[in-house]
């Protein structure tokens, strides 16, 4: 079992620009999250994905989006990036089930320049 | 104020030191993850507990429900237990998705 994978490992991309993060999930969980982790802070929820919907939301501007695929892989998607979008981006899945334990793939580091 | 607090932010230990990270929280759980996270960014869970005490090698988590607090303990430290340790609490249909993280205890291990 691969565990969560993401992909990319890092990234670097320029002010204005769209950029598609992605995140496979550890075998047999269906729900994704995917959360912002800026530097010396935890990490910050964005939203989370279960049987293709975004089911919950956290405070983060329309211009993050994302989707879940039939599979259970999630994109995250970030337009109109803005130098504070600097940070890393985990994604964790679970089974969508109370109290099951979220496994974390190794994040992207994306830097806006 | 953050709804998952940590204590200390940054300790620097000796080898061989016994070391304990705290972890308090105001909101309703139904279970507390602790979780290391190397330089790197990668996130290993390292327990996940709703009651009592568990132990893994050197490592020990404890929590008290009714006090709202958990503790992380790590036995004869070593230079390679250096790292960043969260707490992250389980809000089961709060509004967080799920998990509410502390910002981290980040651990340095002197040889």
């Amino acid at each position: 079992d691969a565990g969560v994978t993401q992909s990319p490992t890092h990234l670097i991309k320029t002010r204005g620009q769209q950029v598609t993060l992605r995140c496979s999930p550890k075998s047999g969980h269906d729900t994704v999250s995917w959360y912002q982790q800026a530097l010396g802070q935890g990490p910050q929820f964005i939203f989370q994905y279960y049987e293709e919907e975004e089911r919950q939301r956290g405070n983060f501007p329309d211009r993050f989006s994302g989707h879940q695929f039939p599979n259970y892989s999630s994109e995250l998607n970030v337009n109109a990036l803005l130098l504070g979008d600097s940070a890393l981006y985990l994604c964790a899945s679970s089974s969508g089930q109370p109290n099951t334990e979220a496994f974390f793939g190794q994040g992207t580091r994306l830097t806006v320049v | 104020k953050n709804e998952v607090e940590q204590s200390p932010q940054n300790l620097t230990a000796q080898e061989g030191e016994f070391i304990t990270i705290n972890c308090s929280y105001s909101v309703g759980i139904s279970a507390l993850h602790w979780l290391q996270q190397h330089p790197g960014g990668g996130i290993v869970s390292l327990f996940m507990l709703s009651s009592g005490k568990k132990k893994h090698g050197r490592l020990i988590a404890t929590i008290n429900i009714q006090e709202k607090h958990s503790s992380l303990h790590i036995t004869a430290s070593h230079p390679r237990d250096s790292a960043v340790y969260i707490c992250a609490a389980y809000n089961y249909g709060g509004s967080q998705g799920n998990l509410i993280f502390g910002k981290g205890t980040k651990l340095s291990v002197k040889p």
